[in-house]
């Protein structure tokens, strides 16, 4: 039974440039939530997709978007890339289900470094 | 964007000793979560808690929930080298909504 997998793990990119990160969930999970963790720092909500609609988003300006395919897996995506978007992108998804007791599963991320 | 206050940052202990950590929040939770992270990996769950005063185990791993509802702790019993990684608490505030608001991370170094 496969995890959570993202691609790529790891990503290059100009200032100004435009990314997009994909996200297959763990076997029968529904809802992907996308986190950004900067170096040394605890992950940060970015935003929620679940039937293919954002649910919820956290801080993060519009240049933070995404998308959920009906095989519920994901895109971010990042437009006008900054310096300060290094990070690693975790992507985690959890099943609608099984209420509150649906812990987040998390796959090892994508590092984005921005130069 | 919020992070959940950790202490210690850090941590050097020897092999078989006890850590202890704790997580303190400004605004109440009502699920309090406690995840490790190695180097190139996403954060694993260890322990869940849902309810106020609620003290859980998983093996070497204890937590509980803070009466306040405002923070958690967790220990580790006669530690060993696999413990070592990067310890997060996370705290959700609504049942169902999966916004998780984690802390800043304790990293746990064991020296031989």
């Amino acid at each position: 039974d496969a995890g959570v997998t993202q691609s790529p793990t790891h990503l290059i990119k100009t200032r100004g440039q435009q990314v997009t990160l994909r996200c297959s969930p763990k076997s029968g999970h529904d809802t992907v939530s996308w986190y950004q963790q900067a170096l040394g720092q605890g992950p940060q909500f970015i935003f929620q997709y679940y039937e293919e609609e954002e649910r919820q988003r956290g801080n993060f300006p519009d240049r933070f978007s995404g998308h959920q395919f009906p095989n519920y897996s994901s895109e971010l995506n990042v437009n006008a890339l900054l310096l300060g978007d290094s990070a690693l992108y975790l992507c985690a998804s959890s099943s609608s289900g099984q209420g509150r007791n649906s812990p987040l599963h998390f796959g090892n991320g994508t590092r984005l470094t921005v130069t | 964007g919020q992070q959940l206050n950790q202490s210690p940052q850090s941590m050097f202990i020897q092999e078989g000793e006890d850590v202890s950590m704790n997580c303190t929040s400004s605004s109440i939770f009502n699920t309090w979560l406690w995840y490790k992270q190695e180097p190139g990996e996403g954060p694993v769950l260890l322990i869940a808690l849902y309810k106020a005063g609620e003290l859980t185990s998983n093996g070497r791993l204890t937590a509980q929930f803070g009466i306040t509802r405002k923070d958690s702790f967790l220990n580790i019993s006669a530690s060993i080298p696999s413990d070592v990684g990067i310890y997060f608490c996370a705290g959700r505030f609504n049942f169902g909504n999966e916004k998780l608001t984690f802390g800043t991370g304790t990293r746990l170094t064991i020296i031989p």
